[in-house]
């Protein structure tokens, strides 16, 4: 089963925009994490945000959430082509981890 | 440094023939996870072990079976019973509750290709 579902799927933008990326889930959770991957490589993990946040802030990224809506977001701003990756949400199921579809991202320089 | 290390990072086989996985971290977790990836999809959990000598099916078990004998290994095997198991193999580790989240530590992965 997967929590999460990421919009857009692929996203393209120039190198200084800001990119953002959209996660909606579907039961109530503890915490949603986001990750990055690189193509080819495992995934990393970027920020954490939990039910009680509205809002958290990692140098450049920032994750909102809206539980009552069952949504979360993350802004990456002054985008760089070094941030070309694909990002997932991941939502806690007990004692795993539930990932989203994953949202690919291209910064052109 | 602290890590885990999948082997091989890429691994031919033959339809009927089943393959192993390696997993293996120092960074003295407790849990360890397998997830599946296909092209431009989001990650499947196979398996994940909790503890040593306990592992729990995940969504897709069908055709994989693990072992957890030793806290720093977790390999996976793909059997012939996995009709489709052409897939990029991602191993993750985290120590539950440490932060209060699972906050999860992969390896590089292992792609499988079946000829």
């Amino acid at each position: 089963s997967q929590q999460g579902e990421e919009d857009p799927q692929a996203l393209s933008i120039q190198e200084g925009e800001n990119a953002t990326m959209n996660c909606s889930y579907k039961t109530s959770i503890n915490n949603l994490q986001w990750y990055r991957q690189n193509s080819g490589r495992g995934l990393v993990h970027l920020i954490l945000i939990r039910s009680n946040e509205r809002e958290k802030h990692s140098g450049r990224l920032r994750v909102t959430l809206d539980t009552s809506k069952k949504s979360s977001s993350l802004l990456i701003t002054a985008s760089r082509a070094a941030d070309t990756a694909s990002y997932f949400c991941a939502t806690d199921d007990t004692d795993k981890l539930i990932f989203g579809t994953g949202t690919r991202l291209q910064v052109f320089p | 440094d602290g890590g885990i290390t999948q082997s091989p990072k890429y691994l031919f086989r033959k339809e009927g023939q089943n393959v192993t996985l390696s997993c293996e971290q120092n960074l003295n977790h407790d849990a360890m996870y397998w997830y599946r990836q296909d092209p431009g999809q989001g990650l499947r959990l196979i398996y994940y072990s909790q503890i040593v000598n306990d592992f729990q099916k995940g969504d897709i078990a069908e055709g994989y079976s693990v072992s957890r004998e030793k806290k720093e290994s977790f390999p996976l095997t793909v059997t012939s019973a996995q009709k489709n198991p052409t897939a990029f193999y991602l191993c993750a580790s985290t120590n539950p509750g440490s932060s209060g989240a699972n906050v999860l530590t992969f390896g590089a992965g292992s792609r499988l290709t079946v000829l």
